[in-house]
């Protein structure tokens, strides 16, 4: 079946620090990709995604570009920031029997210090 | 507004004990909602899906059940709680259809003593 490949942390920076965060998929057909944050003791929001091929998704100085060929999401943030400090999962989206199932990873725990 | 409203916020329930979890969406009508868990160290992991009233899906065999009575109401039940039920329940809509992910709500924290 489907399924998602995250780094899994944690993993502490230093504010302005680079960040990537390696994801890769497993999928029959052609899969949405997203990536959704997680505050702590909120619920997921979407970060942002990528419908098909060499689409790049962005939001709030963070991207990930669509890579069939290597079947990788990989979120990258130029300089993050202590407010960046959350859960990030990877997950894959794909119709199943009239609805849009998403299989996620693990998530990986990110914390930024001052 | 596609808000998605989960309570309680937080639960602390006792082994064997049962348990009512409700979720209530607003927008558009006939939304495919779902219950996903997450398990300390394990990721989300999907429970239930339902594309309409009535409909439920089951991923994973479970001491769960969930029910749509209404159009925007899902819920998530138990008729005896296991400690292993213990987690942070999710409750998520897919507004946008295929492609367009999902919303979720501010999740129940339930802990099973």
């Amino acid at each position: 079946g489907d399924s998602v490949t995250q780094m899994e942390g944690p993993v502490t920076l230093s504010e302005e620090a680079f960040l990537t965060i390696n994801c890769t998929y497993t999928a029959t057909g052609y899969p949405s990709l997203f990536w959704y944050v997680q505050y702590p003791g909120e619920g997921l929001q979407l970060l942002l995604k990528a419908t098909k091929a060499d689409d790049k998704g962005s939001n709030k100085g963070f991207e990930a570009t669509y890579r069939k060929e290597t079947t990788s999401f990989h979120l990258e943030k130029g300089s993050v920031q202590v407010s960046d400090s959350a859960v990030y999962f990877c997950a894959l989206g794909g119709a199943q029997g009239g609805s849009e199932k998403l299989v996620f990873g693990k998530g990986m725990k990110l914390t930024v210090n001052p | 507004s596609q808000t998605i409203h989960q309570w309680p916020a937080t639960l602390v329930q006792p082994v064997g004990s049962p348990l009512s979890l409700e979720c209530t969406v607003e927008g558009t009508s006939n939304p495919n909602l779902y219950w996903y868990r997450q398990a300390a160290g394990r990721g989300l992991q999907l429970l239930f899906y339902s594309v309409g009233i009535g409909q439920i899906s089951s991923e994973v065999p479970q001491n769960l059940s969930a029910s749509r009575p209404q159009d925007r109401q899902f819920i998530l039940s138990s008729k005896k709680l296991l400690l292993s039920d213990s987690g942070f329940y999710l409750c998520a809509r897919n507004p946008m259809g295929v492609g367009g992910g999902y919303t979720f709500g501010s999740g129940t924290r339930l802990t099973v003593v």
